[in-house]
């Protein structure tokens, strides 16, 4: 059964630094990874898909990598702004439809 | 070309009454997925469908919860006699048909039903 797992729960960071939200999965037969950004009471906006033939994808100031073979993904995000604000879920599809982290609560700080 | 769209945002039920959530997919998507996050969790994976067909509800709950995706029309979540336990916000995403021997679709997800049990 697939788990997978977003570490840290929450990051609290000041405005312009650089961080990385990781995330793990436990079966590496995956198809694509998906990182996702959900803003309190709304629905999800995909950030980044990742194929499992890819090593990363870039949008912007979003840089995500994976390497399926340890089960892994980080999310890169440069120069953090305040509208970053959010919680980011990562999320991969294989044989089942896609399965969920909790999630990172990122509070970046003016 | 319109998103995922969901409705009612939010519903609000009494105990013991029935709610039905909609969604229809974007243009040209066949496939849809419900989802349901539970307060400080993770999206959990509830039915997956296609036009007229259920593809995978191993995340249904046994009893009170059924999805239908007729030929026409949105998809409907119902749960029949609601309890506070159900107090959610369910999610619905949509993707095109795969191709042959391509899996690696994107998924993108409606705003979602928050749904409150009182």
């Amino acid at each position: 059964k697939q788990e997978v797992t977003q570490i840290p729960a929450a990051l609290s960071v000041p405005e312009g630094e650089n961080l990385v939200l990781n995330c793990s999965f436990t079966d590496s037969a995956i198809y694509n990874l998906q990182w996702f950004r959900q803003d309190p009471g709304k629905g999800l906006t995909s950030l980044l898909l990742i194929q499992s033939s890819q090593r990363e994808q870039t949008s912007g100031r979003l840089n995500a990598s994976l390497d399926k073979s340890s089960g892994r993904s980080t999310l890169y995000i440069a120069a953090s702004q305040p509208g970053d604000s959010a919680t980011y879920l990562c999320a991969v599809s294989g044989n089942t439809p896609l399965v969920f982290g909790k999630g990172t609560r990122l509070s970046v700080i003016a | 070309n319109a998103g995922v769209m969901q409705n009612p945002r939010h519903l609000v039920r009494r105990r013991g009454q029935e709610a039905r959530l909609r969604c229809s997919p974007m243009k040209g998507h066949s496939h849809v997925y419900w989802y349901r996050q539970l307060p400080e969790e993770g999206l959990k994976f509830m039915v997956y469908l296609q036009k007229e067909n259920i593809i995978d509800e191993s995340g249904m709950p046994k009893e009170r919860f059924s999805a239908e995706f007729p030929k026409e029309g949105p998809s409907i979540l119902r749960i029949q006699q609601v309890v506070r336990g159900d107090s959610a916000a369910y999610f619905c995403a949509s993707s095109p048909i795969p191709s042959a021997g391509l899996m690696n679709t994107e998924a993108f997800f409606g705003q979602g039903t928050r749904l409150t049990v009182v």
